[in-house]
């Protein structure tokens, strides 16, 4: 089953643009992480925040999450071509077997 | 370098056969998993184990089998009876069930 629904799909962008990603999950979670996926690669861990954080912060990187709207953001500043990626939200849930649910994915191309 | 290390990273079988996945990790991790991930799709999660000698069905484990005799590995075998085995197949290691995962970089297998 997958928690996590990313909205949207694919975008894309200019270098120096802001991009925004979009996470909807379905049931009370422990924590929300987000990851990235290069082409044909593993996934990379880029920040978790816990239910009771609202926003946090790394490099470019800034997450935030509703836990009353089910939903989380993560905005990267200043893209790069290099930021070209998947990009995926994962929730652990609150209650249960506490296992990373992934969601689909949004496709970002950064152009230069 | 501490990591986790998936092979091989092509993998090709022949109807009817059964191979093995290869999955190790370095980081003193008491938790692995297996995920499947399919084009366009987000990681299906096929088994985890949360410590050694132990391990659960996630949610789509029918066709696979798995063993985790050893802190460090987690192989994955996918049997003839997984009727689409074609996919991308990422192993990973976390800490805890509920602390962020580290991926290896994923083994591709096609059916020939």
């Amino acid at each position: 089953s997958q928690q996590g629904e990313e909205d949207p799909q694919a975008l894309s962008i200019q270098e120096g643009e802001n991009a925004t990603m979009n996470c909807s999950y379905k049931t009370s979670i422990n924590n929300l992480q987000w990851y990235r996926q290069n082409s044909g690669r593993g996934l990379v861990h880029l920040i978790l925040i816990r239910s009771n954080e609202r926003e946090k912060h790394s490099g470019r990187l800034r997450v935030t999450l509703d836990t009353s709207k089910k939903s989380s953001s993560l905005l990267i500043t200043a893209s790069r071509a290099a930021d070209t990626a998947s990009y995926f939200c994962a929730t652990v849930p609150f209650t249960g077997f506490q296992k990373l649910v992934f969601g689909t994915g949004t496709r970002l191309l950064v152009s230069p | 370098d501490g990591g986790i290390t998936q092979s091989p990273k092509y993998l090709f079988r022949k109807e009817g056969q059964n191979v093995t996945l290869s999955c190790e990790q370095n980081l003193n991790h008491d938790a692995m998993y297996w995920y499947r991930q399919d084009p366009g799709q987000g990681l299906r999660l096929i088994y985890y184990s949360q410590i050694v000698n132990d391990f659960q069905k996630g949610d789509i484990a029918e066709g696979y089998s798995v063993s985790r005799e050893k802190k460090e590995s987690f192989p994955l075998t996918v049997t003839s009876a997984q009727k689409n085995p074609t996919a991308f197949y990422l192993c990973a290691s976390s800490f805890q069930m509920n602390t962020e995962a580290f991926f290896g970089q994923g083994t591709r297998l096609t059916v020939v």
